[in-house]
């Protein structure tokens, strides 16, 4: 069975400082991975995903995430934190050989920025 | 611009009732997929569409229907509202691996 585990339900960081969100998966096959961002009242908003092309995979506002096979990881990092990116993350994977695009999600990390 | 728009932003309905959530999506995608959202849990999927008149069921589906009549609608249906069902509600449009949510529908059953 496929499952994604958000390691962390909070994370706290200073502004100007790095960010880690962690995540790993289970997955029989490669799969596709994704982070989606999601803010206050907002909807949720693609950051980035791995495809099986490049393992380091840029997103958006400077997010970056390594897809590591051996270790099942699919961590989110920034080099510097910025206030605006307080929110809550979800990891997602969506099952290879699965052409019904299914996304699972994981449960979850709210990041908090202290100024 | 791509875009998915749910009916209602906020609900509140009565324990019993019948309820609809709607979805419209513009992008003419086959695979549309129904969410409900709860602290600590993420997203659980209800259901999910692959075509006009298709449908499967996810990780949560009692208590739930869905219908879809047309490639762009998809909606979501709660036979009798129980107050369990109290959630946020997200509806995704996908292609290519690439999800499109909408806003979100706050139900609240009371």
């Amino acid at each position: 069975a496929q499952s994604v585990t958000q390691l962390d339900s909070h994370v706290s960081v200073s502004e100007g400082t790095p960010v880690l969100l962690r995540c790993n998966y289970s997955s029989s096959y490669s799969p596709s991975l994704f982070w989606y961002v999601q803010h206050p009242n907002k909807g949720l908003q693609l950051l980035l995903k791995y495809t099986s092309a490049a393992t380091l995979v840029k997103g958006i506002n400077g997010f970056e995430a390594e897809f590591k096979k051996s270790e099942t990881s699919f961590h989110l990092t920034k080099p510097s934190a910025h206030m605006s990116d307080a929110a809550e993350y979800f990891c997602v994977v969506s099952p290879a050989m699965d052409s019904s695009y299914k996304l699972i999600f994981g449960s979850g990390t709210r990041l908090l920025v202290r100024p | 611009d791509v875009k998915v728009t749910q009916s209602s932003r906020y609900l509140v309905k009565r324990t019993g009732e019948k309820v609809f959530l709607e979805c419209v999506q513009d992008m003419d995608h086959e695979n549309m997929f129904w969410y409900r959202q709860d602290p600590g849990l993420g997203l659980r999927l209800i259901y999910f569409s692959y075509d006009v008149k298709m449908k499967e069921k996810g990780d949560i589906p009692e208590g739930y229907s869905v219908s879809r009549e047309k490639k762009e609608r998809f909606s979501l249906i709660l036979e009798s509202a129980s107050t369990n069902q109290t959630s946020m509600y997200l509806c995704a449009s996908v292609m290519n691996t690439e999800a499109f949510f909408g806003q979100g529908t706050r139900l609240t059953v009371v």
